[in-house]
């Protein structure tokens, strides 16, 4: 157990429906990473939040936005969902913001579009 | 462009023998380099993580990697493999806030 919590496990829904995916950073951590992993596309890195604030953007689409809570809790929203949005998300955290940071990876959210 | 290959998608080893796995990247620099386990329906865990200095790292779970600059690459490697450790390997490049991985190689492992 990393001690990253995601809600929920799994997800089932329609094209063009909206969902919200969360992530609970382990106890200090301040950076929350976001990821996005498929058959043909394998894990791409998608948002990074340090403390609140964007730090980086990976290949995240514009249909897609996060955000960081002051609990340091982050959701994920996908909107306008397509057949190809179904995929593994996963989140990470770690206790700093840089690129040496080990990231610790929570259990994953299964998004099925139907 | 910069990426990262793993170009064996399956390998398969005998229970006791070794292992090896192979990871090339394509950056600018030297970038942070890192190798993840993951089992099935679980997620990543990390093995092994190399930044700078002795270019063979050890990890955990009995896995050591070593950097080669020459070569471009970080390849995972572990002695004698055990059942356990049938999963799914990912090598992970980070340079400039920029976080690529491989597309992954799955472990088999024989009894």
């Amino acid at each position: 157990d990393s001690g990253v919590t995601q809600t929920p496990k799994h997800l089932i829904t329609a094209t063009g429906q909206r969902v919200t995916l969360r992530c609970s950073p382990r106890s200090g951590d301040l950076s929350v990473y976001w990821y996005q992993q498929s058959l043909d596309q394998g894990l791409q890195f998608l948002i990074h939040y340090y403390n609140g604030e964007e730090r980086a953007k990976g290949n995240i689409l514009e249909r897609f936005s996060a955000q960081q809570f002051p609990d340091l809790h982050s959701e994920l929203n996908l909107s306008s969902l397509e057949l190809g949005d179904s995929a593994l998300y996963f989140c990470a955290s770690s206790r700093g913001g840089e690129g040496t940071d080990t990231q610790y990876f929570g259990p994953g959210t299964r998004l099925t579009v139907l | 462009a910069q990426s990262v290959t793993q170009p064996d998608i399956h390998i398969t080893v005998s229970e006791g023998a070794s292992l090896e796995l192979r990871c090339n990247y394509s950056y600018g620099a030297t970038p942070y380099l890192f190798w993840y386990v993951q089992s099935p329906g679980q997620g990543l865990q990390l093995l092994l993580k190399y930044f700078s200095g002795d270019t063979l790292v050890q990890g955990i779970k009995g896995f050591e990697a070593e950097f080669k600059r020459s070569q471009s690459s970080f390849n995972l490697r572990k002695p004698s493999v055990h059942w356990s450790d049938a999963a799914e390997y990912f090598c992970e490049v980070r340079s400039q806030g920029n976080l690529i991985f491989g597309k992954g190689t799955k472990l088999s492992v024989k009894p």
